[in-house]
């Protein structure tokens, strides 16, 4: 059964700090790995989805790596601001056939000004 | 403006009582799904539907029912059946294919009186 961790469960940085947050998984047979953003009583926000044939994706100050093989993925932050305070998901879609997805715990994210 | 809407945004639950959840979009999506999250944990699969009139049980289904006549809209029936209904629900959708991304709507919290 594919399970999906993602250490540390919250974290505070002083503002400007490139920092990364991570997300392992049992089963590398994936289709693809999202990162979302949630903020406090909201719905979730994807920012990166990389393929399971990919290494990374970028978007601005975020760039997330995948290595399946390991069953690794992180999620780097440049420059972190304090609007990037929020908490960070990530999922894995099974490989399956359906449509599924699994998430991990989440990192709760404090950036301080 | 395309997204998915969720209502109503509090639902107070009495005892006995069922309480159904609405979930719209307009992203003309064919796939929908229902996610219930608790503190400090990732969020569960309930229920899921790939295409109108067919719906699969996810993770954590039971005490819950749901309906897809229509694209657009999925509700998601919390029965007496479910002892612990407290809890955020998230609805999500997708296009029908494996690479793409979900998009989330703003959530219900579920409160037991």
């Amino acid at each position: 059964k594919q399970e999906v961790t993602q250490i540390p469960a919250a974290l505070s940085v002083p503002e400007g700090e490139n920092l990364v947050l991570n997300c392992s998984f049992t089963d590398s047979a994936i289709y693809n790995l999202q990162w979302f953003r949630q903020d406090p009583g909201k719905g979730l926000t994807s920012l990166l989805l990389i393929q399971s044939s990919q290494r990374e994706q970028t978007s601005g100050r975020l760039n997330a790596s995948l290595d399946k093989s390991s069953g690794r993925s992180t999620l780097y932050i440049a420059a972190s601001q304090p609007g990037d305070s929020a908490t960070y998901l990530c999922a894995v879609r099974l490989f399956s056939g359906t449509y599924k997805y699994i998430f991990g715990t989440g990192t709760r994210l404090k950036v301080l000004a | 403006d395309g997204g998915i809407t969720q209502s109503p945004k509090y639902l107070f639950r009495k005892e006995g009582q069922n309480v159904t959840l609405s979930c719209e979009q307009n992203l003309n999506h064919d796939a929908m799904y229902w996610y219930r999250q608790d503190p400090g944990q990732g969020l569960r699969l309930i229920y899921y539907s790939q295409i109108v009139n067919d719906f699969q049980k996810g993770d954590i289904a039971e005490g819950y029912s749901v309906s897809r006549e229509k694209k657009e809209s999925f509700p998601l029936t919390v029965t007496s059946a479910q002892k612990n209904p407290t809890a955020f629900y998230l609805c999500a959708s997708s296009i029908r294919r494996e690479s793409e991304t979900q998009y989330f709507g703003p959530g219900t919290r579920l409160l037991v009186l």
